[in-house]
């Protein structure tokens, strides 16, 4: 149950799109299409933005979304705003009635 | 309006043991599988323990396997950690969390946390 790789940082301009990526292997990421993403902004609870590699929640708006491929999964932000500057986590089912999260990225807008 | 209220964290001793509780509301907790996520101070999250809606679907990380106990009692929508044996490294703001349907790991509801502080 190692943690999934993701960048430690990311930043963007608003307007502009990021890409965050999250690496895992064949027993996790590549494994499953239960790949969801959090975000979390200081001192608050994370929040669901993606679930189930590329679905997005009600109220989530569409200028988030995911996608997959072999063990590297993907949170592409899009038209970046202010609001959008926290951390931002993926996690993997893992088999076995196991889940693992992602080391997670700080998105800061310039 | 779903709430999910978590409580029983603390300072506690090495070695000792501690448990968590989670009251729900605003859904209908047997239909669920629930989990408990923790975050160090000024750390990432790292999933610890998820149990489906009838018991008998249960996982723990490695870092607590063989340590913590999950359990939930649906008849009151409610959701526990029982945490032995602790160590420092277990310190951590502990989260409760619902899944959407399934057990999957999308964790939809986030309640605010208990902090569990592990020092001599």
């Amino acid at each position: 149950q190692s943690a999934l790789t993701q960048p430690p940082s990311a930043s963007g301009s608003p307007g502009q799109s990021v890409t965050i990526s999250c690496t895992g292997t064949s027993s996790d990421v590549g494994g499953y299409d239960y790949v969801s993403w959090y975000q979390q902004h200081p001192g608050k609870a994370p929040k669901l933005l993606i679930y189930d590699v590329s679905r997005r929640p009600s109220g989530v708006p569409n200028r988030f979304s995911g996608s997959k491929s072999g063990n590297t999964a993907s949170l592409t932000v899009s038209g970046l705003q202010a609001e959008d500057e926290a951390d931002y986590y993926c996690n993997s089912h893992a088999g076995s009635n196991s889940f693992v999260f992602g080391t997670g990225t700080k998105l800061t807008v310039l | 309006e779903v709430q999910l209220v978590e409580s029983g964290g603390g300072l506690v001793q090495p070695g000792r043991s501690l448990r968590l509780s989670c009251v729900t509301s605003g859904f209908t907790f047997d239909d669920y599988a629930m989990h408990w996520v923790r975050q160090a101070p000024g750390k990432g999250l790292e999933w610890v323990s998820g149990i489906s809606w009838n018991s008998i679907s249960i996982g723990y990380s490695d870092s607590v396997k063989g340590r913590f106990s999950i359990s939930r009692d649906n008849a009151k929508n409610s959701l526990y950690l029982q945490m032995n044996s602790l160590r420092v490294e277990d310190t951590a703001l502990y989260y409760c969390t619902k899944d959407l349907p399934g057990m999957k790991g999308n964790f939809d509801y986030w309640g605010q946390g208990t902090l569990v502080t592990v020092s001599s």
